[in-house]
């Protein structure tokens, strides 16, 4: 089981340029979640599917926009990047009832030029 | 407005004494705590939890103690080893309030330094 992967790992962006982060989960768990954090911050939280086929908006969803493709994969897209979204970039998912802990990727390291 | 707060950006304590981490949160709908680790370039991976209806929560060398009055929770390490230099991070929901998917709500984080 890889658990939750990200792609890419790194990634630099010229302002104004789109891209989509990917993620994906071998758990077959039902909620997905893309955080993001920086420096001296927590963890914030951009959009969320909750199941498949749903997304919600987070704390700070302006500016990005997200694909739940299917139960695996959840999918964040920058459509025009700005350097204020210079971040590490989280995914995670988690299982259903009982407890609410979220499995994390390893992040992808974004820089808006 | 932040909803958790750590408010130690960093601690340090030496090898085998005691590591407290601390937590405060202002949300009386959080009823499901946790505490994650993160080492630098790698995500967080879950540590221990605690819901609402406990006060105590042990997993070997880390316990979570929670005081609802307070709005207060706690990670005890005993006895601190080398590998437990990290940022741990205190987050919440309001997971039994039907929150529970909707993401958690996570502290600035407290950076862990064990000297040996």
């Amino acid at each position: 089981n890889a658990g939750v992967t990200q792609t890419p790992k790194f990634q630099v962006l010229k302002t104004g340029q789109s891209m989509t982060l990917q993620c994906a989960q071998d758990m077959n768990h039902n909620s997905m979640y893309w955080y993001r954090q920086d420096p001296g911050m927590g963890l914030r939280l951009i959009y969320y599917s909750a199941s498949e086929g749903t997304t919600d908006k987070g704390e700070v969803p302006n500016g990005y926009n997200v694909s739940r493709l299917n139960k695996r994969e959840f999918s964040l897209r920058l459509e025009s990047a700005a350097p204020s979204q210079t971040s590490v970039y989280f995914c995670a998912s988690s299982g259903t009832s009982g407890s609410n802990e979220q499995f994390f990727g390893p992040g992808t390291r974004l820089t808006v030029l | 407005d932040q909803q958790v707060k750590q408010n130690s950006p960093s601690l340090s304590v030496q090898e085998g004494r005691i590591s407290i981490l601390n937590c405060d949160y202002t949300n009386s709908m959080f009823d499901y705590f946790l505490w994650y680790k993160k080492y630098p370039a790698e995500g967080p991976t879950f540590l221990i939890s605690i819901s609402s209806i406990k006060d105590k929560n042990e997993d070997g060398r880390f316990t979570v103690f929670l005081n609802k009055s307070a709005k207060h929770l706690s990670l005890h390490i005993v006895p601190s080893q080398p590998g437990d230099s990290a940022v741990y991070f205190c987050a919440a929901s309001a997971m039994y309030s039907g929150g529970g998917a909707d993401g958690l709500t996570f502290g600035k984080g407290t950076h862990l330094i064990i000297q040996p």
